[in-house]
């Protein structure tokens, strides 16, 4: 079935320091992956996402670039701030059900 | 952006009451819903598909009589926590696809943090 590998966390880095999340998935058919993140007290937002192979997805810094050769969708930021600090989700949309299958989520904490 | 608006956004009940959660599209209309519960420190476990005008689908092992889900309009579904119990403690969260755009992302609400005592 389909699922969605994180690295364990915590992850605690200093600020501008650079962040890399793994994320490895399995799954039939062609996935779309996402990231998503949950700030403290509040629910997930969409961070980034890829539809297909080779999409790289990239926003407030963030990117990460959908690998099917090596079923991978690895979280990237080259200088972390203190508000990045969050829990990430990565997650994938299966394209035969729609539904979206979430990793267990990895906490960064981004200290000063 | 699209907003999806969750209510309440957290809740104590004693066991054995049961709990209603609204989960509302402000600015777009949604077919299907989908309702998540979250455990501390736990990712997110999809529990039932909610389909406008239908019934919903769960995920096995979730008890549908429990966890009654309704539908009612293209902007609101309801999840029941019937019969709460101390086990049923979680965040719950929903989540909402604009019928407009079927391939887009799914917008979250800020979820339901349940205590049951």
């Amino acid at each position: 079935g389909n699922s969605v590998t994180q690295m364990e966390g915590p992850v605690t880095l200093s600020e501008e320091a650079f962040l890399t999340i793994n994320c490895t998935y399995t799954a039939t058919g062609y996935p779309s992956l996402f990231w998503y993140v949950q700030y403290p007290g509040e629910g997930l937002q969409l961070l980034l996402k890829a539809t297909k192979a080779d999409d790289k997805g990239s926003n407030k810094g963030f990117e990460a670039t959908y690998r099917k050769e090596t079923t991978s969708f690895h979280l990237e930021k080259g200088s972390v701030q203190v508000s990045d600090s969050a829990v990430y989700f990565c997650a994938l949309r299966s394209s035969n059900t729609g539904k979206l299958i979430f990793g267990q989520g990895t906490t960064l904490q981004v200290k000063p | 952006g699209a907003v999806v608006s969750q209510h309440p956004s957290w809740v104590i009940c004693k066991s054995g009451t049961s709990v209603k959660i609204e989960c509302r599209s402000l600015d777009f209309q949604a077919t299907t819903m989908f309702w998540y519960r979250q455990f501390p420190k736990q990712s997110l476990m999809l529990m039932a598909t909610s389909n406008e005008g239908s019934k919903a689908t769960y995920e096995q092992g979730v008890e549908k009589d429990k966890f009654l889900i309704n539908h009612a309009s293209l902007t609101l579904s309801t999840l029941t926590v019937t019969s709460a119990h101390p086990e049923d403690s979680s965040f719950y969260i929903c989540s909402a696809r604009d019928r407009q755009t079927l391939v887009s992302p799914l917008h979250f609400g800020n979820g339901t943090r349940l205590t049951v005592t």
